[in-house]
């Protein structure tokens, strides 16, 4: 089954942006419109952030973002804060089973 | 408001079953599939299977295949997840969450945390 491959980890400083990559080895993003990232703090369940690649829940600050382009999406959070050091996980439907999530990224806000 | 409360933390023996309950409450039951994902310690999110509530099909993970059960009561709104032969991999914690859609999942349980040890 293909996977989803995030950087282990990313960090930032307070004001900056990043960028984390979610990357499939099969077609499924690239197919699908059915991306989405979740942000965990320690001890927390997932909380949605991002759906359909690029949409946002109600209540989720536009400092989130979403794109894809190919076979890889892309999770965009801008102006970072101390609040989003936390884990993200990508997700995506797929063709063989309901769903797949990526293995995780650290996000720590220097 | 919506939520999913789920039943409280479990110790196994290896080889044993667990039936792990999540309560749906604020939302119409039956409108929306419910998914069931483990995270073991220190690990990522796995997805484990999804039931329909309104008539009780399911799909499961194959990794998971011929040793999960969900089931549903519509009378309560509950979802359960059963987990059979558990070993030492199965500790973890164990979610449910709600389908907006597309497989998006907008609500989630607390999570129930399910410890095999011998």
């Amino acid at each position: 089954q293909s996977a989803l491959t995030q950087p282990a980890s990313v960090s930032g400083s307070p004001g900056q942006s990043i960028t984390i990559s979610c990357t499939e080895t099969s077609s499924d993003i690239q197919n699908y419109n059915y991306v989405s990232w979740y942000q965990q703090h320690p001890g927390k369940a997932p909380k949605l952030m991002i759906y359909d690649v690029s949409k946002r829940p109600s209540g989720v600050s536009n400092r989130f973002s979403g794109s894809k382009s190919d076979n890889t999406a892309s999770l965009t959070i801008s102006g970072l804060q101390a609040e989003d050091e936390a884990d993200y996980y990508c997700s995506s439907y797929t063709s063989n089973s309901p769903v797949k999530f990526g293995g995780g990224t650290k996000l720590t806000v220097l | 408001q919506v939520q999913l409360v789920q039943s409280g933390a479990e110790m196994k023996k290896p080889g044993a079953s667990v039936k792990v309950s999540c309560k749906a409450s604020g939302y119409s039951f039956t409108s929306f599939y419910v998914h069931w994902v483990r995270q073991a310690p220190g690990q990522g999110l796995e997805w484990m299977g999804i039931i329909n509530p309104t008539g009780g099909s399911t799909t499961y993970a194959q990794k998971f295949q011929g040793r999960v059960t969900m089931t549903r009561d519509t009378s309560t709104s509950t979802v359960y997840m059963q987990l059979n032969s558990l070993t030492s991999e199965d500790t973890a914690v164990y979610y449910c969450a709600r389908d907006l859609g597309r497989v998006h999942f907008d609500y989630w349980g607390q999570g129930t945390l399910v410890t095999v040890s011998s």
